[in-house]
């Protein structure tokens, strides 16, 4: 089975801090991807990366970047911390083939006091 | 630019009824269209997804979705619900390369004993 891995559940951090969040997968999957999910608004795209080193900006960037050195783990970074980036931060990855599915961490929920 | 609509925020059915969750999308060529299922305190997991072929798809769990191309429509079905069912549905397209994703906005399912 394909293995997701975000590195925390759940994070609280004050405004201003810089925050790591961690994803591993375990499938040898090219393309990774960051999202945030808040309710009534699905899930939104923030960054995604098609190998290492490689990143592309999603449809909300701003505040995020990301880091990809190794071809099993992608970073995301929030430079500093702003209490409107409480939320859902869900980690995906998938095959470079068209159509091919995301498979989802777990989530990390954040709350930035 | 590519979107799908989720047009119910929540389905409420009773046990072994039916159910029908509603998708529409837009899309410019053929549409990949996917559903993912989020448990509480979960990640998103694949159920089904229709990329060419039988206009109706079965997928997991005993879900199945029908592919409506002059309705652009995507609706996920199953012919009698349970409890566990209980979870919040989102229906997305795929957006150009890279196998990135736009999601709806999710629609709760309520099922009720």
């Amino acid at each position: 089975d394909v293995k997701v891995t975000q590195s925390s559940r759940y994070l609280v951090k004050r405004t201003g801090e810089k925050v790591f969040l961690e994803c591993v997968q375990d499938m040898d999957h090219e393309n990774m991807f960051w999202y945030r999910q808040d309710p009534g608004l699905g899930l939104r795209l923030i960054y995604f990366s098609y190998d290492v080193k490689m990143k592309e900006k999603g449809d909300i960037p701003e505040g995020y970047s990301v880091s990809r050195e190794k071809k099993e783990r992608f970073s995301l970074i929030l430079e500093s911390a702003s209490t409107n980036q409480t939320s859902m931060y869900l980690c995906a990855s998938s095959l470079r083939a068209r159509g091919d599915i995301q498979y989802f961490g777990a989530g990390t929920r954040l709350s930035v006091l | 630019a590519q979107s799908v609509a989720q047009p119910e925020d929540q389905v409420n059915v009773a046990e072994g009824n039916p159910l029908t969750v509603k998708c529409t999308y837009s899309v410019s060529g053929n549409p990949y269209l996917f559903w993912y299922v989020q448990y509480p305190n979960r990640g998103l997991q694949f159920l089904l997804k229709y990329i060419t072929g039988d206009n109706l798809v079965k997928g997991s769990y005993g879900f199945e979705a029908e592919f409506n191309k002059s309705q652009t429509s995507f609706h996920l079905k199953k012919p009698s619900a349970l409890v566990s069912d209980s979870a919040l549905y989102f229906c997305a397209v795929r957006d150009g390369g890279y196998n990135k994703l736009i999601f709806g906005a999710g629609t709760r399912l309520a099922v009720h004993p």
